[in-house]
């Protein structure tokens, strides 16, 4: 097993352009989460998914981002319209069941110039 | 709603010395609480997690950590700092609704030679 793996690694972007990010779980893994993680900070949750379904969204996330699953594997989180307050580390995680330990992805820093 | 606070945003120690990092949390319900290291640039990797069994939990590279309900605390401690064991720790905690983590902002350690 791979682990999680995450795509790209660094984006640089200009502010208003759209990004979108890759999230592969490790297979089987039902659960998975996305997180940003600001300087300084600890990760904060943005939304999950069990299988397909986006079950929770955070109220971080604004209606300029959106996140998909389709089939259930691998996973995009896509922002509109980046901010300079969108730069951050974007963290993925799997797990196999709700309970079950989450495994976190190296990330992708984005940076909005 | 769930919280951790992790006292002490940065620890130095000396090369050989003991590892005290300070967690508590506040949970409405039984937690299962985690720790978490951090290098540059990477993601997070799991260090040991408490789930409700024993109240110390041995985690990988020496590290233990004791679940003390009547304190809810979660203190990460190391007998003898390695030059390697500088990095950023994260506590986290989990268990309600949906198992998503809320996580500390962080302690970063410092490993003095």
């Amino acid at each position: 097993d791979t682990g999680v793996s995450q795509n790209p690694r660094h984006k640089i972007t200009k502010r208003g352009q759209n990004v979108t990010f890759r999230c592969d779980p490790i297979s089987e893994h039902n659960r998975l989460y996305w997180y940003r993680q600001t300087l300084g900070q600890g990760p904060e949750f943005l939304t999950y998914f069990q299988n397909e379904a986006q079950l929770e969204k955070s109220r971080l996330l604004s209606d300029r981002f959106s996140a998909e699953r389709p089939k259930g594997s691998f996973s995009t989180l896509e922002i509109q319209r980046t901010e300079q307050g969108d730069s951050a580390m974007y963290l993925c995680a799997s797990s196999l069941d709700q309970a079950d330990t989450q495994y976190f992805g190296p990330g992708t820093r984005l940076t909005v110039l | 709603a769930q919280s951790v606070t992790q006292l002490g945003s940065h620890v130095s120690v000396s090369e050989g010395a003991l590892v005290l990092l300070r967690c508590n949390y506040s949970s409405s319900v039984p937690p299962y609480l985690f720790w978490y290291v951090q290098y540059p640039n990477q993601g997070l990797q799991l260090l040991l997690k408490y789930t409700s069994a024993a109240t110390l939990v041995k985690g990988i590279n020496g590290f233990e950590a004791e679940f003390k309900k009547s304190e809810t605390s979660f203190h990460l401690t190391k007998p003898s700092a390695h030059m390697s064991d500088a990095a950023e720790y994260f506590c986290a905690v989990s268990g309600e609704g949906t198992y998503k983590y809320i996580f500390g902002t962080g302690t970063r350690l410092k490993v003095l030679a």
